[in-house]
């Protein structure tokens, strides 16, 4: 029973190209959504959120876009760098005193 | 200085035998959990502590027992381990047990033989 969903395990992106992540969500009462990013043999560590009362935030190179009807969001990079080479988690918070809830993850690789 | 820590590593044991697994978190946040990140690569929660008080239990094996003995520690027991508690097991902690985002630390490879 997968609540979060990416279904692409990974994606290769050449350097300055966008890069696009996709995550689909089935519980609507998930209210806030982020994106971690981690590197081999380090934790996750925190990239951007959105609220779901929102339906985009951006942070530098980074963009967050929300589609609550589709029960979607993605991520995009631009442009893409090397360093962005990862794997990339959505999760999603229902509210209250409740876990963040994980989708499997999507390993992306910025070729130079 | 960093933020959340684990000790050890890396972890390599036989089964039946019985390990801990540390988390220190120097952020002064309220909230600390663990996780597993299994084969499938799927991060789940299985236990959330505030203040020192557990929150949150997923269906977790009674043979792991975590212990806070202050907000800013949180322990992992596990008893006679098994071949399937091979995994990645990170803790992390959020300011409160509301907060959106959690800060994790480097994780822990337990390797069960």
């Amino acid at each position: 029973d997968q609540q979060v969903k990416q279904n692409s395990p990974s994606l290769s992106v050449q350097e300055g190209r966008i890069s696009i992540l996709n995550c689909d969500y089935t519980n609507s009462m998930f209210d806030y959504f982020l994106w971690y990013k981690k590197y081999p043999a380090e934790g996750p560590t925190f990239l951007i959120s959105i609220s779901s009362i929102k339906d985009k935030n951006e942070d530098g190179r980074f963009t967050v876009f929300l589609n609550k009807s589709a029960k979607h969001l993605s991520l995009h990079i631009v442009p893409s760098q090397p360093g962005d080479s990862a794997v990339y988690f959505c999760a999603a918070k229902p509210p209250g005193n409740t876990p963040l809830v994980f989708g499997k993850g999507t390993r992306l690789s910025v070729i130079a | 200085d960093t933020a959340v820590s684990q000790t050890p590593k890396y972890l390599v044991t036989q089964m039946g035998n019985d390990k801990s697994i540390k988390c220190e978190q120097n952020l002064g946040h309220d909230t600390m959990y663990w996780y597993k990140q299994d084969s499938k690569k799927f991060l789940k929660i299985m236990f959330s502590y505030n203040n020192k008080e557990l929150i949150i239990n997923e269906t977790v094996p009674n043979r792991f027992s975590p212990k806070s003995p202050d907000k800013a520690h949180l322990n992992l027991h596990i008893n006679s381990l098994e071949l399937g508690d091979s995994a990645v097991y990170f803790c992390a902690s959020s300011k409160q047990a509301n907060s959106y985002e959690q800060y994790f630390g480097p994780g822990t490879r337990l390797t069960v033989t």
